[in-house]
């Protein structure tokens, strides 16, 4: 499985944007970038994912460098309820299993 | 969106005794769910991938004899802790895909062994 580099953990302040990065230097061309996020106490949480092109839903933004070697989570407005653990994965083929690492932890300040 | 259900959320039981979780995809058919575990502050393990009507795929130095998966449908897999003891204390959590839209986590189970 190729792996994932993220941050510890991260600071940001409510109402503002936070950009979450991930370095994923080995990535085939064939995996898909994936982010989950971990309240405490509670399984992940689907956020966003994506091959080549940047992605938007309505949690947040994913975007893709072109080399694909890294990728950026972006939540557009932080809120209290945005603090948790945020897990970058690649993963290919629909179905294949998803390898966590220890992920981002994102402490959000009122 | 897809739901997958696990019961119990919490579970405590004595030294030596198997304990049940269950893992149901409500509203969708899951040939493929993948099972977990999760000690505190640490990230989540994949332990095995649970196949419908076949053998499930264990992660290497997972025991299969200790953590036992029956995937019998295509919405429920259960696993089972074998003669539980206090270091397999954790939190047990399955997972789904429904769709393209990603994979589908159960809320989780805290066993605790005592």
């Amino acid at each position: 499985d190729a792996k994932t580099t993220q941050p510890n953990s991260m600071e940001s302040n409510e109402e503002e944007p936070v950009h979450l990065p991930c370095n994923h230097s080995t990535i085939s061309g064939t995996d898909y970038i994936h982010w989950y996020r971990q309240l405490p106490s509670q399984g992940p949480e689907y956020v966003i994912h994506g091959l080549t092109s940047n992605v938007n839903n309505r949690m947040a933004s994913l975007a893709i460098a072109e080399d694909r070697k890294s990728s950026t989570l972006i939540l557009h407005r932080a809120t209290l309820r945005d603090a948790a653990v945020y897990y970058c994965i690649l993963s290919s083929g629909y179905g294949n299993k998803l390898v966590f690492g220890a992920g981002t932890i994102l402490r959000v300040k009122s | 969106g897809a739901v997958v259900s696990q019961h119990p959320s919490r579970v405590i039981c004595k030294s030596g005794t198997s304990v049940k979780i269950e893992c149901r995809s409500l509203d969708f058919q899951a040939t493929t769910m993948f099972w977990y575990r999760q000690f505190p502050k640490q990230s989540l393990m994949l332990m095995a991938t649970s196949n419908e009507g076949s053998k499930a795929t264990y992660e290497q130095g997972v025991e299969k004899d200790k953590f036992l998966i029956n995937h019998a449908s295509l919405t429920l897999s259960t696993l089972t802790v074998t003669s539980a003891h206090p270091e397999d204390s954790s939190f047990y959590i399955c997972s789904a895909r429904a769709s393209l839209d990603g994979y589908t986590f159960g809320s989780g189970t805290r066993l605790t062994v005592v």
